[in-house]
This record gives C-alpha cells, sequence and structure tokens, in this order.
C-alpha cells in the first residue's frame, strides 16, 4: 500500500529554516516525480517544486532560491529545506506522488503538515 | 488567487447531479489534456478522481465524470450522496515554466 506521511512542521518566525520530511512506503520515490504542494487555509494548492526521477529538480516563482527539495533514496524520503520563510508561506504541505502520466496528476497525497510563520 | 476559476460553493440534494466548472486559459486548460480533480474531505489528503481531463482511477466511482471544452473543465457528480460532501479542485499542466496551476476548489453541500 502506498503512503505518505509528511513531519516537521511548526510554528517559526520570519527569516528561519525550516525542514520537513516526507516518508514514503509502498513504492520507491526515486522512481516517480515527487512534489511538494501547499495550501493556505482555506484557499487553493499552490504547487511549490519537483523532483524528477532523473534528479532534475523545479520550483514555483515564489520559493526559488529560499526553497530546496531532495531525497534520501537510502531512506525512502523526500524533503523540502525552507529558508528565508516569510509569512506568506504558512500554509499546509503535502507531498505528492506524480502519477504515469508524469504531467503533475497527482495520485497520492500524504495528510500534510502545517507551517506557520509569524512573528 | 488562484490560477484556475471554480464557484467557491455549490449544494445539491440527495439523488441529484451537479457540475462543477473550473476555467482556465489557452495556455493551461485550453492548450492540454491533463486536468485532474481531486476530492478532499476536512483534515484527510486530496484524493484524485479524474485525471487527464475525463478518466477515473480504479476504485473511483462511475458517479464522477469529467469533461473539457475549450478552456473550460467540468466534473460532474451524479447521484449526490451524502459522502460527496467535500471540497473539489481541479489543476491542469500548464507547460515547462509554469507547471502546474490548480483551482480555489468548491465547497460542495449535500442538503
Amino acid at each position: 500500500e502506498v503512503q505518505l506521511v509528511e513531519a516537521g512542521g511548526g510554528l517559526i518566525q520570519p527569516g528561519e529554516s525550516l525542514r520537513l520530511s516526507c516518508a514514503a512506503s509502498g513504492f520507491n520515490v526515486s522512481n516517480y516525480f515527487m512534489n511538494w504542494v501547499r495550501q493556505a487555509p482555506g484557499k487553493g494548492p499552490e504547487w511549490v517544486s519537483v523532483i524528477y526521477s532523473s534528479g532534475t529538480t523545479y520550483y514555483a516563482d515564489s520559493v526559488k532560491g529560499r526553497f530546496t527539495i531532495s531525497r534520501d533514496t537510502s531512506k525512502n524520503t523526500l524533503y523540502l529545506q525552507m529558508n528565508n520563510l516569510r509569512v506568506e508561506d504558512t500554509a499546509f504541505y503535502y507531498c505528492a506522488r506524480d502519477g504515469d502520466s508524469g504531467y503533475y496528476e497527482f495520485d497520492y497525497w500524504g495528510q500534510g503538515t502545517l507551517v506557520t510563520v509569524s512573528s | 488567487q488562484s490560477a484556475l476559476t471554480q464557484p467557491a460553493s455549490m449544494s445539491g440534494s440527495p439523488g441529484q447531479s451537479i457540475t462543477i466548472s473550473c476555467s482556465g486559459t489557452d495556455s493551461d486548460i485550453g492548450r492540454y489534456n491533463l486536468v485532474s480533480w481531486y476530492q478532499q474531505h476536512p483534515g484527510k489528503a486530496p484524493k484524485i478522481i479524474i485525471y487527464e481531463a475525463n478518466k477515473r482511477p480504479s476504485g473511483v466511482s462511475n458517479r464522477f465524470s469529467g469533461s473539457k471544452s475549450g478552456n473550460t473543465a467540468s466534473l460532474t457528480i451524479s447521484g449526490l450522496q451524502s459522502e460527496d460532501e467535500a471540497v473539489y479542485f481541479c489543476c491542469s499542466y500548464a507547460g515547462i515554466s509554469i507547471h502546474v496551476v490548480f483551482g480555489g476548489g468548491t465547497k460542495l453541500t449535500v442538503l
């Protein structure tokens, strides 16, 4: 059974850093395009970042230069390093697996972890 | 403001059918047949219910159907049931620069 479990969220001050993790089971993260998607309370989702099976990474303009996506295949875990956090980064952060099409049709999502950036 | 436009809320009675629209542009929905729809119950992870505009993943009820015309995609839920009460949001591939865009979500209430 495919499962994704995020961790690492919390309350943090503007300018600080946080690392989220997403532990996967039931498949290998290195064989799929893996994404981070965030959703501010009461808002629609926003795509944040992707890491392809090749290791190529892409980011939304809103986080480029501040966030870094990575994976550890030995732990079958996806990560999101978030630096210089801003109030507008406050959201639930989900990891999501790209389905077979490879075009951002997310067939599995985690339960999400809440990041609150506030002074 | 989300890139794709959905009605914020809709309602229907058990047994009825409803259609949720998702309006995009020539750069996303209008260009690619890569629209997906998700159902999200409170406090739960989103669940994919439609991909490639009109395909249903294994295990998803055939009461859910998707379509696309021009820059607008639609999700139809037939024979509404109480468990269909949830937020539904659409998503479209938008090319190599933007990657993917989402709708703001539609809260469906089953009266």
